[in-house]
């Protein structure tokens, strides 16, 4: 089964609004959650990580919220902007170097302007 | 700064023949890895390499699958017999030794068509 997965394929959103993307994991042991944004036709981009002892982690616009009680992270993206427009990932890892990281299906997120 | 590089950017082979995707890690980092994305799908993990050998490795590495950091730049996916359901995007990705455990640079990806 999968370990890491998205509520939505895709969110549209105007230019200015916050963004919210969410996502569910299954697996209690994992240490390290990050997010990363993918461009058409790029690799993945690291955006921001939080570690399992941590609840929330700010970063420049955005914002990851973990919630360990009902498996639940999400990316809170502040006054998105139409070069936000990407596939974003969440992703999973035991915060051991070497080790795979687990990918989620992905939320296209859309901003028009 | 320093990224990942990828060569080449597309492949078209055709089935059963050989194929070998190149990879320039970021020079000081210890840790590399294969992922690949089949079309619309997410990233799926295949392998991890450090210290000359395989740390960990998928299902879907299978002996059709190798792996060679054959000098001190370039890391390598040979797929040897190649299948129409190969075709996807294949990242390379490294990691260091000072940074986050899990922050992994992806490179920019080789597309592979298997025809």
């Amino acid at each position: 089964g999968e370990s890491v997965g998205l509520h939505l394929p895709t969110l549209s959103v105007q230019e200015g609004d916050n963004s919210i993307i969410n996502c569910a994991y299954s697996n209690s042991a994992s240490d390290y959650f990050i997010w990363y944004k993918q461009e058409s036709g790029k690799g993945p981009q690291f955006i921001i990580d939080i570690r399992s002892n941590m609840d929330k982690r700010q970063g420049q616009r955005v914002t990851v919220l973990l919630n360990k009680t009902v498996k639940h992270l999400s990316l809170q993206i502040a006054a998105t902007q139409p070069g936000d427009s990407a596939v974003y990932f969440c992703a999973e890892n035991k915060n051991q170097a070497g080790t795979a990281l687990i990918f989620g299906k992905g939320t296209t997120l859309s901003v028009s302007s | 700064e320093p990224e990942v590089t990828q060569t080449p950017s597309h492949q078209v082979t055709q089935m059963g023949q050989e194929v070998i995707l190149r990879c320039v890690p970021i020079s000081n980092h210890l840790y590399f890895y294969w992922y690949r994305q089949i079309l619309g799908q997410k990233v799926e993990f295949l392998v991890s390499f450090y210290n000359n050998e395989i740390s960990e490795k998928s299902e879907i590495f299978d002996d059709q699958f190798s792996v060679e950091r054959p000098d001190g730049s370039n890391f390598t996916l040979k797929i040897r017999s190649t299948k129409l359901e190969d075709s996807a995007m294949y990242f390379c990705a490294s990691s260091g030794p000072s940074g986050r455990a899990g922050e992994q640079f992806f490179g920019p990806g080789t597309r592979l068509t298997v025809l």
